[in-house]
Protein backbone atom coordinates (compact mmCIF):
# COMPACT_ATOMS: atom_id res chain seq x y z
CA UNK A 1 0.00 0.00 0.00
CA UNK A 2 1.07 3.31 -0.78
CA UNK A 3 2.15 5.46 2.16
CA UNK A 4 1.54 9.57 2.12
CA UNK A 5 3.36 11.65 -0.91
CA UNK A 6 4.82 14.95 -0.41
CA UNK A 7 6.19 17.01 -3.23
CA UNK A 8 8.42 18.86 -3.63
CA UNK A 9 10.67 17.29 -1.04
CA UNK A 10 13.25 20.16 -0.35
CA UNK A 11 12.65 23.91 -1.48
CA UNK A 12 14.62 27.20 -0.99
CA UNK A 13 12.98 30.45 -1.88
CA UNK A 14 13.61 34.16 -1.50
CA UNK A 15 11.98 35.80 1.68
CA UNK A 16 8.32 37.73 0.29
CA UNK A 17 8.27 34.91 -2.58
CA UNK A 18 5.41 32.24 -2.75
CA UNK A 19 5.67 28.31 -2.05
CA UNK A 20 3.06 25.68 -2.22
CA UNK A 21 3.33 21.78 -0.74
CA UNK A 22 1.61 18.89 -2.02
CA UNK A 23 -0.01 16.42 -0.17
CA UNK A 24 -1.50 12.70 -1.32
CA UNK A 25 -3.11 10.72 1.68
CA UNK A 26 -3.30 7.08 2.06
CA UNK A 27 -5.90 5.91 0.04
CA UNK A 28 -9.31 5.71 1.86
CA UNK A 29 -8.27 8.03 4.78
CA UNK A 30 -10.61 11.01 5.45
CA UNK A 31 -8.62 12.78 7.65
CA UNK A 32 -5.30 14.92 6.93
CA UNK A 33 -3.32 16.91 8.64
CA UNK A 34 -0.47 19.46 7.74
CA UNK A 35 2.15 19.92 10.59
CA UNK A 36 5.45 22.51 10.73
CA UNK A 37 8.27 20.77 12.69
CA UNK A 38 11.58 23.02 13.47
CA UNK A 39 14.47 21.38 14.53
CA UNK A 40 14.30 19.58 18.47
CA UNK A 41 10.68 20.42 18.34
CA UNK A 42 7.48 18.23 17.89
CA UNK A 43 5.50 18.38 15.05
CA UNK A 44 2.97 21.68 15.63
CA UNK A 45 -0.55 21.12 13.79
CA UNK A 46 -1.40 23.71 11.46
CA UNK A 47 -4.73 22.00 9.86
CA UNK A 48 -6.98 19.00 10.55
CA UNK A 49 -9.75 18.14 7.64
CA UNK A 50 -11.99 15.37 8.15
CA UNK A 51 -12.58 14.70 4.18
CA UNK A 52 -13.10 19.04 2.57
CA UNK A 53 -14.04 20.03 5.79
CA UNK A 54 -10.95 22.40 7.84
CA UNK A 55 -11.98 21.16 11.36
CA UNK A 56 -8.96 22.89 13.09
CA UNK A 57 -7.45 25.70 11.72
CA UNK A 58 -6.92 27.64 14.77
CA UNK A 59 -3.05 27.71 14.75
CA UNK A 60 -2.76 28.27 10.81
CA UNK A 61 -1.84 31.74 10.70
CA UNK A 62 -4.33 32.82 7.73
CA UNK A 63 -2.64 36.11 6.81
CA UNK A 64 -0.21 34.42 5.00
CA UNK A 65 -1.31 30.36 5.09
CA UNK A 66 -4.25 28.81 3.12
CA UNK A 67 -5.04 25.32 2.48
CA UNK A 68 -7.23 23.68 0.54
CA UNK A 69 -8.67 19.73 0.06
CA UNK A 70 -10.57 19.74 -2.63
CA UNK A 71 -12.44 16.53 -3.50
CA UNK A 72 -11.48 15.29 0.10
CA UNK A 73 -8.11 14.03 -1.25
CA UNK A 74 -5.23 15.52 -2.31
CA UNK A 75 -4.44 18.59 -0.38
CA UNK A 76 -2.52 22.24 -0.73
CA UNK A 77 -0.02 24.50 1.59
CA UNK A 78 0.54 27.49 0.47
CA UNK A 79 2.73 30.53 1.85
CA UNK A 80 2.56 33.99 0.20
CA UNK A 81 4.41 35.84 0.88
CA UNK A 82 7.20 33.90 2.91
CA UNK A 83 9.26 34.67 5.75
CA UNK A 84 12.41 33.53 7.46
CA UNK A 85 11.01 32.44 10.00
CA UNK A 86 8.78 30.06 8.04
CA UNK A 87 11.81 27.49 7.72
CA UNK A 88 11.28 24.29 8.75
CA UNK A 89 9.94 20.64 7.76
CA UNK A 90 6.03 20.80 6.29
CA UNK A 91 4.94 17.36 7.22
CA UNK A 92 1.56 16.00 5.97
CA UNK A 93 -0.24 13.07 7.59
CA UNK A 94 -3.44 11.11 7.38
CA UNK A 95 -5.52 8.95 9.49
CA UNK A 96 -8.79 6.82 9.06
CA UNK A 97 -10.45 8.84 11.84
CA UNK A 98 -11.64 9.05 15.27
CA UNK A 99 -10.64 7.32 18.49
CA UNK A 100 -7.74 4.86 17.95
CA UNK A 101 -8.53 5.79 14.35
CA UNK A 102 -6.44 8.44 14.75
CA UNK A 103 -3.40 6.76 14.64
CA UNK A 104 -1.24 9.06 12.14
CA UNK A 105 0.84 7.88 9.04
CA UNK A 106 3.01 10.64 7.60
CA UNK A 107 4.59 11.72 4.61
CA UNK A 108 8.59 12.57 4.26
CA UNK A 109 7.47 16.04 4.55
CA UNK A 110 8.59 18.92 2.73
CA UNK A 111 12.30 20.85 3.88
CA UNK A 112 11.52 24.63 2.91
CA UNK A 113 14.26 26.89 3.50
CA UNK A 114 13.52 30.74 3.50
CA UNK A 115 16.72 32.82 2.59
CA UNK B 1 1.88 23.55 33.24
CA UNK B 2 2.43 22.68 29.59
CA UNK B 3 0.00 20.46 27.46
CA UNK B 4 2.41 17.91 27.28
CA UNK B 5 5.66 17.08 28.58
CA UNK B 6 8.65 15.16 27.66
CA UNK B 7 12.25 14.56 28.89
CA UNK B 8 14.26 15.78 25.70
CA UNK B 9 16.88 13.53 27.13
CA UNK B 10 19.34 12.56 25.81
CA UNK B 11 19.53 8.89 27.53
CA UNK B 12 22.48 7.47 26.53
CA UNK B 13 21.78 3.68 27.52
CA UNK B 14 23.86 0.88 26.86
CA UNK B 15 23.18 -2.06 24.23
CA UNK B 16 20.70 -5.11 26.07
CA UNK B 17 19.87 -2.13 28.88
CA UNK B 18 15.96 -1.62 29.41
CA UNK B 19 15.16 2.34 29.27
CA UNK B 20 11.93 4.14 30.38
CA UNK B 21 10.73 7.52 29.79
CA UNK B 22 7.35 9.48 30.53
CA UNK B 23 5.22 11.43 29.10
CA UNK B 24 3.01 14.02 30.74
CA UNK B 25 0.10 15.54 29.87
CA UNK B 26 -2.06 18.38 31.21
CA UNK B 27 -5.62 18.11 30.38
CA UNK B 28 -7.57 14.89 32.38
CA UNK B 29 -10.19 14.77 29.87
CA UNK B 30 -8.03 13.59 26.76
CA UNK B 31 -8.94 10.50 24.89
CA UNK B 32 -6.26 9.21 22.85
CA UNK B 33 -2.55 8.11 23.57
CA UNK B 34 0.18 7.62 20.61
CA UNK B 35 3.75 6.58 21.12
CA UNK B 36 5.90 8.10 17.14
CA UNK B 37 9.38 7.06 16.45
CA UNK B 38 11.68 9.71 14.56
CA UNK B 39 14.87 9.31 13.60
CA UNK B 40 17.14 11.83 12.34
CA UNK B 41 16.05 13.83 9.38
CA UNK B 42 13.07 11.62 8.84
CA UNK B 43 8.92 11.82 9.02
CA UNK B 44 7.79 10.39 12.82
CA UNK B 45 6.62 6.66 12.62
CA UNK B 46 3.86 5.07 14.48
CA UNK B 47 5.19 3.08 16.92
CA UNK B 48 2.29 2.25 19.60
CA UNK B 49 -1.16 3.25 20.49
CA UNK B 50 -1.55 3.35 24.75
CA UNK B 51 -4.68 1.38 25.27
CA UNK B 52 -5.99 2.08 29.28
CA UNK B 53 -4.80 -1.52 30.10
CA UNK B 54 -1.59 -0.98 28.63
CA UNK B 55 0.02 -2.68 25.54
CA UNK B 56 2.99 -4.64 24.44
CA UNK B 57 4.34 -5.14 21.18
CA UNK B 58 7.64 -7.26 21.44
CA UNK B 59 10.21 -5.74 23.51
CA UNK B 60 8.19 -2.60 23.87
CA UNK B 61 5.55 -1.66 26.46
CA UNK B 62 3.19 1.58 26.89
CA UNK B 63 1.47 2.25 29.76
CA UNK B 64 -1.71 4.84 30.65
CA UNK B 65 -1.77 6.45 34.22
CA UNK B 66 -5.23 8.78 33.91
CA UNK B 67 -4.80 9.32 37.71
CA UNK B 68 -1.08 10.66 37.60
CA UNK B 69 -1.57 12.00 33.65
CA UNK B 70 0.99 10.11 32.40
CA UNK B 71 1.86 7.53 29.86
CA UNK B 72 5.18 6.24 29.62
CA UNK B 73 7.26 3.80 26.94
CA UNK B 74 9.71 0.83 28.02
CA UNK B 75 11.97 -0.62 26.41
CA UNK B 76 13.53 -3.80 27.28
CA UNK B 77 16.63 -5.70 25.65
CA UNK B 78 17.63 -2.03 23.65
CA UNK B 79 19.41 -2.60 20.83
CA UNK B 80 21.39 0.02 18.65
CA UNK B 81 18.47 0.53 16.00
CA UNK B 82 16.59 1.94 19.14
CA UNK B 83 18.27 5.07 18.39
CA UNK B 84 15.71 7.54 17.69
CA UNK B 85 13.87 10.56 18.85
CA UNK B 86 10.28 9.38 21.05
CA UNK B 87 7.21 11.80 20.59
CA UNK B 88 4.08 11.33 22.66
CA UNK B 89 0.99 12.26 21.43
CA UNK B 90 -1.94 12.70 22.95
CA UNK B 91 -5.50 13.22 21.76
CA UNK B 92 -8.19 15.78 23.74
CA UNK B 93 -11.97 15.25 24.16
CA UNK B 94 -12.49 18.15 21.52
CA UNK B 95 -9.72 16.55 19.24
CA UNK B 96 -7.32 18.78 19.79
CA UNK B 97 -4.07 16.65 18.58
CA UNK B 98 -0.92 17.74 20.63
CA UNK B 99 2.82 16.14 20.05
CA UNK B 100 5.54 16.13 22.92
CA UNK B 101 8.91 17.88 21.62
CA UNK B 102 10.17 13.89 22.19
CA UNK B 103 12.98 12.40 24.03
CA UNK B 104 16.31 11.80 22.42
CA UNK B 105 17.57 8.25 23.15
CA UNK B 106 20.98 7.08 22.26
CA UNK B 107 21.76 3.17 22.64
CA UNK B 108 25.96 2.75 23.07
CA UNK B 109 27.58 -0.51 21.94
Amino acid sequence: EAGVVQSPRYKIIEKKQPVAFWCNPISGHNTLYWYLQNLGQGPELLIRYENEEAVDDSQLPKDRFSAERLKGVDSTLKIQPAELGDSAVYLCASSLGRGQSYEQYFGPGTRLTVT
Amino acid sequence: RKEVEQDPGPFNVPEGATVAFNCTYSNSASQSFFWYRQDCRKEPKLLMSVYSSGNEDGRFTAQLNRASQYISLLIRDSKLSDSATYLCVVNDWNDKIIFGKGTRLHILP
